[in-house]
């Protein structure tokens, strides 16, 4: 089946860091990519959907400058958090959509950032 | 007002006893998906079921089912016969027509042995 990798797993720095995570589809194309955050115990809130070749298109309350997307190619989104502060820390987790009408998304294991 | 409502925060059974997870909706589509993820300690989202809006049959997988109503705007989930193995945060979610997926709040499910 679609798989959806994600890395690093697991990212532990210190603030003003700007941490980058990469989304990858391994065996399909995905022309739209989705980010989420998850702060302890919450729900996952859509941040940013990732389009390739595009700008991405920011969900209401996320800095795009701050949160900054790259979709350059059609398996590898990525999402760099600039300058990050202890506020960043939270699960950050991709998903990818599988090309052809109403395929589902596949989620990547996710991301825990820690900024110290 | 919240798409998913997920009215239960946490559960807990002891083992064996069936358990049902509640989910209302709320669209204005006619058209959309409905999903429930199971998420562990380790915090990946375990896929489990995705049923579209026109397909209204229930769905049992082993020892989970589901019950879609549209008249009630529901998509409750059912453990039967709980494991240890099933504790974890569960959601429920939605799609609309620009396939953005949106979460409920999710129901944190303890079984007890």
């Amino acid at each position: 089946g679609a798989v959806v990798s994600q890395h690093p797993s697991r990212v532990i720095c210190k603030s003003g860091t700007s941490v980058k995570i990469e989304c990858r589809s391994l065996d399909f194309q995905a022309t739209t990519m989705f980010w989420y955050r998850q702060f302890p115990k919450q729900s996952l809130m859509l941040m940013a959907t990732s389009n390739e070749g595009s700008k991405a298109t920011y969900e209401q309350g996320v800095e795009k400058d701050k949160f900054l997307i790259n979709h350059a190619s059609l398996t590898l989104s990525t999402l760099t958090v600039t300058s990050a502060h202890p506020e960043d820390s939270s699960f950050y987790i991709c998903s990818a959509e599988t090309p052809g009408l109403n395929q589902p998304q596949h989620f990547g294991d996710g991301t825990r950032l820690s900024i110290l | 007002a919240q798409k998913v409502t997920q009215a239960q925060t946490e559960i807990s059974v002891v083992e064996k006893e069936d358990v049902t997870l509640d989910c209302v909706y709320e669209t204005r589509d006619t058209t959309y998906y409905l999903f429930w993820y199971k998420q562990p300690p380790s915090g990946e989202l375990v896929f489990l079921i995705r049923r579209n809006s026109f397909d209204e049959q229930n769905e049992i997988s082993g020892r989970y089912s589901w019950n879609f109503q549209k008249s009630t705007s529901s998509f409750n989930f059912t453990i039967t016969a709980s494991q240890v193995v099933d504790s974890a945060v569960y959601f429920c979610a939605l799609s609309e027509v620009d396939d953005k997926i949106i979460f409920g709040k999710g129901t944190r499910l303890h079984i007890l042995p």
